[in-house]
């Protein structure tokens, strides 16, 4: 399967604990999203890669949310401290930089429930 | 501003076609996506349009875009029960590689 990948694919978790999710993007993209999406909504955009560099983060990412991509291929995502408020899908997507329609491509999502 | 509306609910008969609508507030928008969920998965592209364009078809889908109204709309011809699924609507702006969806419309195909 040559599609973006994450893991785990369900995480539940005391209000309290750090987790940390993982996103494997398309082999050659070079840029990579993270979005979170509640129940009933559409995605919303919390930060992006190019390569290894952050570039952009939304006021949705607080200081408990520190996202890395240390060698330009996969991702983390960690949450420190989790709160109710934090349960969520975590939905990762890759795209290639051409001159086309920057197609964002989605993995499966990690379903994250705080308790 | 970024926001993006969609009508939440859509029935539809199988065989008939569907139309799903979103409208979009930012006139710099420069590709307008839809996006199919399906339960408990992610989200698979189905087709984008860029803006300078008014019309794209790929198979039985068929994108429309009013760029003065601000309107998009994704048709899919001969429903199935397999397109039973919530559609987003999304867009992103020049230099801006954020997508900002619309909160889905929920598609239901009944026999």
């Amino acid at each position: 399967d040559t599609g973006v990948s994450q893991d785990p694919r369900h995480k539940i978790t005391k209000r309290g604990q750090n987790v940390t999710f993982r996103c494997d993007p398309i082999s050659e993209h070079n840029r990579l999203y993270w979005y979170r999406q509640t129940l009933g909504q559409g995605p919303e955009f919390l930060t992006y890669f190019q390569n290894e560099a952050q570039l952009e983060k939304s006021r949705l990412l607080s200081d408990r949310f520190s996202a890395e991509r240390p060698k330009g291929s996969f991702s983390t995502l960690e949450i420190q401290r989790t709160e109710q408020g934090d349960s969520a899908m975590y939905l990762c997507a890759s795209s290639l930089r051409t001159s086309g329609g920057n197609e964002q491509f989605f993995g499966p999502g990690t379903r994250l429930t705080v308790l | 501003g970024e926001d993006v509306e969609q009508s939440l609910f859509l029935s539809v008969r199988e065989g008939d076609s569907s139309v799903i609508n979103c409208t979009y507030t930012d006139s710099s928008s420069t590709y307008l996506y839809w996006y199919k969920q399906e339960p408990g998965a992610g989200l698979q592209l189905l087709t984008y349009i860029f803006s300078n364009m008014d019309m794209k078809q790929d198979q039985r889908l068929t994108v429309l875009l009013n760029k003065k109204d601000k309107h998009l709309s994704l048709r899919i011809a001969d429903t199935q029960t397999g397109d039973s699924a919530i559609y987003f609507c999304a867009e992103s702006i020049a230099n801006d590689y954020k997508l900002s969806f619309g909160a889905g419309t929920t598609v239901t195909v009944r026999a």
